[in-house]
């Protein structure tokens, strides 16, 4: 399966915690975005990354929140000290394409569970 | 205001007729414009995209899209029971990443 892998799929903590989810993108897919997803709203734009830089911040990203893309391929997001405001499906996507008008390929997201 | 606006639904249609989903946005510098369909517990698959003002038609699927209204609409010809999903409106508003609505729910009757 070449498609967009996201690990855990699954994750119940307790409020305090941190986790961390992995995305691993399409091969050669430059761009790679981490999105937000409540149950009855669209995906919310948190973060994204052209190679290893990190070019953009959602205001929705708050200091508990880090992602990184070392080397330019897989990428991390970590949640420190978890709220159960931070539940959500987390998703990632990436796209081929440099420019701003690419199709997103979406993974089948990590869902956060904060008691 | 919104930057994307969908009408969340569900949208009720009985199969075979069609489906008219529709979208506003807010920022006029917007270039191109995405729909995305989720199916339940699934994540986002793209299916259709459109940059100019007119429509475009792809098998059972059409956008139109009209910049001076900032509307954009996805119209499902003779729809299935397998189209029953939420359809996600996204725009490409000048920002680096999609901006998505929250999502029409669509559902066909047989």
């Amino acid at each position: 399966d070449t498609g967009v892998s996201q690990d855990p799929r699954h994750k119940i903590t307790k409020r305090g915690q941190n986790v961390t989810f992995r995305c691993d993108p399409i091969s050669e897919h430059n761009r790679l975005y981490w999105y937000r997803q409540t149950l009855g709203q669209g995906p919310e734009f948190l973060t994204y990354f052209q190679n290893e830089a990190q070019l953009e911040k959602s205001r929705l990203l708050s200091d508990r929140f880090s992602a990184e893309r070392p080397k330019g391929s897989f990428s991390t997001l970590e949640i420190q000290r978890t709220e159960q405001g931070d539940s959500a499906m987390y998703l990632c996507a990436s796209s081929l394409r440099a420019d701003d008008t690419g199709e997103l390929f979406f993974g089948e997201g990590s869902r956060l569970t904060v008691l | 205001q919104k930057e994307v606006e969908q009408n969340s639904g569900p949208l009720s249609v009985p199969e075979g007729a069609i489906a008219s989903l529709n979208c506003t946005y807010s920022d006029r510098g917007s270039q191109s414009f995405f729909w995305y369909r989720q199916y339940s517990g699934k994540s986002p698959e793209l299916i259709m995209f459109i940059y100019s003002n007119g429509d475009k038609e792809d098998g059972r699927f059409t956008a139109q899209l009209n910049k001076a209204s900032q509307y954009v609409s996805l119209l499902i010809r003779d729809s299935q029971p397998s189209d029953s999903a939420t359809y996600l409106c996204a725009v490409n508003t000048g920002r680096r990443a999609l901006t998505f609505g929250s999502g029409t729910r669509l559902q066909v009757q047989p």
